[in-house]
């Protein structure tokens, strides 16, 4: 069964920091790994979207990563910002031959960026 | 594009009672699924449908819980009765297809926060 952990679940650091957020996965038969923001009591946000071909995407001050053999992605956020805080999910779809699952998420990480 | 739309944003129901969401999705996408959030977890998959047919709801509980996407566009999610357990964000989500191949990003709604006191 595919469980995908976040780490860590909460975040704190000073405007301008670079960041690193984790996302690992237990089954490396995946079709593809979707970043998420998500804001308080709104819905989810996709950031960046890494087919199982791809190792990075890059969409401004985001880049996620992506190794399927290890089952890891890492969402870098350049020179954050008081308007990056917000929650991020990570979620990957299973691939099962030529059909996919659905997307299963991991819980999160709060980032909160102070000014 | 218009994204996602969902309605109501907000819903406030005793235990024992029915409730029902709507999403329309984005023009085009043959795929649309609903989630259930609970606070502090990620989306959990309640049903997938493509088109009208129903992918997967192997995760839905039948019980209370009912979904139909009839002309294959808009879609209602109802529960009946409700618990106080359901209490969640239920978000609508729609890709173009869900198949190998086809672009499977998925769009999220605002979703709809229940409370069943």
């Amino acid at each position: 069964k595919q469980e995908v952990t976040q780490i860590p679940a909460a975040l704190s650091v000073p405007e301008g920091e670079n960041l690193v957020l984790n996302c690992s996965f237990t089954d490396s038969a995946i079709y593809n790994l979707q970043w998420f923001r998500q804001d308080p009591g709104k819905g989810l946000t996709s950031l960046l979207l890494i087919q199982s071909s791809q190792r990075e995407q890059t969409s401004g001050r985001l880049n996620a990563s992506l190794d399927k053999s290890s089952g890891r992605s890492t969402l870098y956020i350049a020179a954050s910002q008081p308007g990056d805080s917000a929650t991020y999910l990570c979620a990957v779809r299973p691939s099962h031959g030529g059909s996919q699952g659905n997307l299963i998420f991991g819980k999160g990480t709060k980032l909160s960026v102070k000014p | 594009e218009a994204g996602v739309a969902q309605s109501p944003r907000y819903k406030i129901i005793e235990k024992r009672q029915s409730v029902a969401f709507w999403c329309n999705p984005i023009s085009g996408h043959a795929t649309l699924y609903w989630y259930q959030q609970i606070l502090g977890q990620g989306p959990k998959l309640l049903i997938q449908f493509q088109n009208n047919g129903v992918v997967d709801d192997s995760q839905l509980p039948k019980d209370r819980f009912s979904a139909e996407r009839l002309k294959g566009v808009d879609s209602t999610l109802k529960i009946q009765p409700a618990k106080l357990e359901d209490s969640a964000v239920y978000l609508c989500a729609s890709s173009l297809g869900a198949h190998i191949g086809m672009n499977t990003e998925a769009f999220f709604g605002q979703g709809t926060r229940l409370t069943v006191v």
